[in-house]
């Protein structure tokens, strides 16, 4: 059964300090993971997207790691600010028969305080 | 441009009855999906549309779900006689193509609640 369970579940850290957030996975075939940040009450949006060859991305202060091998990805989310508070879920597409099925993540809820 | 749109925003029915909620997908995007976000759950697929092939229905729950996509663009989940557990919110996500690699832009959301 494909699965992506993520850790921590909920996280709580000061503005300013770093943060890892993880995401391990059981899905194939494998096509490509995706984090997303979703605000409260409104959709998700895409942070990254990481094929099989791909081991880390960035964008600005968020930044992925993939471990294809370990099937294991990583969000570091560097010098955190007051809006990164939000629910960050990790997702894992799979290809099969030409549709590309996503597999969700519970996610990791972060706030951030002053 | 005009991002994914759903309507409405809300609605809560009673037990029962018959609801459709309706999914405006970004001008051009081929790939549809709908999925279910329930209160502390994580998103689940519903059902995918690519282009003019035959959806991809394995995520439904029942038979009571079921979608259309009509021309190609905008789209209705509908819930047959609907029950409490069906209380969530529903999403909708478009991306220009639906192999794979391209980036799902996801609507607000419909919250439905069942009393």
């Amino acid at each position: 059964k494909n699965q992506v369970e993520q850790s921590p579940q909920s996280l709580i850290i000061l503005e300013g300090k770093n943060c890892t957030l993880q995401c391990n996975y059981t899905v194939s075939p494998f096509s490509n993971l995706r984090w997303y940040k979703q605000d409260t009450g409104r959709g998700p949006v895409s942070l990254t997207i990481m094929t099989f060859s791909e081991n880390t991305k960035s964008n600005g202060r968020y930044t992925a790691t993939l471990d294809a091998d370990t099937k294991q990805s990583s969000l570091h989310i560097t010098a955190s600010q007051l809006s990164d508070s939000a629910s960050y879920i990790c997702v894992v597409l799979n290809a099969s028969g030409g549709s590309y099925i996503p597999t969700f993540g519970r996610g990791t809820s972060l706030i951030v305080h002053p | 441009g005009a991002g994914v749109s759903q309507s409405p925003s809300n609605k809560v029915t009673e037990k029962g009855k018959d609801v459709e909620l309706r999914c405006d997908p970004i001008s051009g995007h081929t790939a549809l999906y709908w999925y279910r976000q329930s209160l502390g759950q994580g998103l689940e697929f519903l059902i995918y549309f690519q282009g003019n092939s035959a959806p991809d229905k394995s995520g439904l729950p029942s038979d009571r779900f079921s979608a259309e996509r009509t021309g190609g663009s905008v789209s209705t989940l509908t819930i047959q006689r609907t029950q409490q557990e069906d209380s969530a919110v529903y999403l909708c996500a478009s991306s220009l193509m639906g192999t794979g690699g391209y980036e799902q832009y996801f609507g607000p959301g419909t919250r439905l609640t069942v009393t």
